[in-house]
């Protein structure tokens, strides 16, 4: 498919393993975006990618979060010793260019993480 | 205070009926401006764009953007049960990188 793409698309993990979830962007977008939603609200920044360089961590809510797109393609979202508080759905999302400002994000269908 | 800000409903209208959604922004710096649709469970659907005030529209799709009152809009036409969802108000800062800041949503319903 065209599309972005998420595996998998639920997880379920005990409190304090770790999980990696995948991202498959666009073909072509340079842009490469992780949000957090919780249930009932709006997604949030995490992290965001240009190619291969990882150029805003801000979102970020603990170092136990860990963000990679070594190739400027497939990005991989960690989350190290897992708390309940993880629980939430996980979206990627794409876009054509970097620089320009305007480009509109395209989302995956997300990954659904709960934490027993 | 958040930087997007939405009523978060749930907003009922009939079928055929104009439903508008509002969303205000914080920050005057605020550049691009987006709607996106969410049905429960899926991922957030783009539905337009907006750059410049006024009035931009594509099929049953209106936005509006007023930046000197800091609120951008969209009005749906002849609203169908299948627009029932949740919609997303999204705002990209000038200069702040490519992060979008979204609104918590205002859940939309459609009655038949």
């Amino acid at each position: 498919g065209a599309g972005v793409s998420q595996s998998p698309r639920y997880k379920v993990a005990k409190r304090g393993q770790d999980v990696a979830l995948r991202c498959d962007p666009i073909s072509g977008h340079v842009s490469l975006f992780w949000y957090q939603q919780a249930l009932g609200q709006g997604p949030e920044f995490l992290t965001y990618f240009q190619n291969e360089a990882q150029l805003d961590k801000s979102g970020l809510p603990s170092d136990r979060f860990f963000a990679e797109r070594p190739e400027g393609s497939v990005s991989t979202l960690k989350i190290q010793r897992t708390q309940q508080e993880d629980s939430a759905v996980y979206l990627c999302a794409s876009s054509l260019m970097g620089r320009v400002a305007d480009q509109p994000q395209h989302f995956g269908d997300g990954t659904r993480l709960s934490i027993l | 205070q958040k930087e997007v800000e939405q009523n978060s409903g749930p907003l009922s209208v009939p079928e055929g009926a104009i439903a508008s959604l509002n969303c205000t922004y914080s920050d005057r710096g605020s550049q691009s401006f987006f709607w996106y649709r969410q049905y429960s469970g899926k991922s957030p659907e783009l539905i337009m764009f907006i750059y410049s005030n006024g009035d931009k529209e594509d099929g049953r799709f209106t936005a509006q953007l007023n930046k000197a009152s800091q609120y951008v809009s969209l009005l749906i036409r002849d609203s169908q049960p299948s627009d029932s969802a949740t919609y997303l108000c999204a705002v990209k800062l000038k200069g702040a990188g490519n992060q979008f800041y979204f609104g918590t949503g205002t859940s939309l319903t459609v009655i038949p």
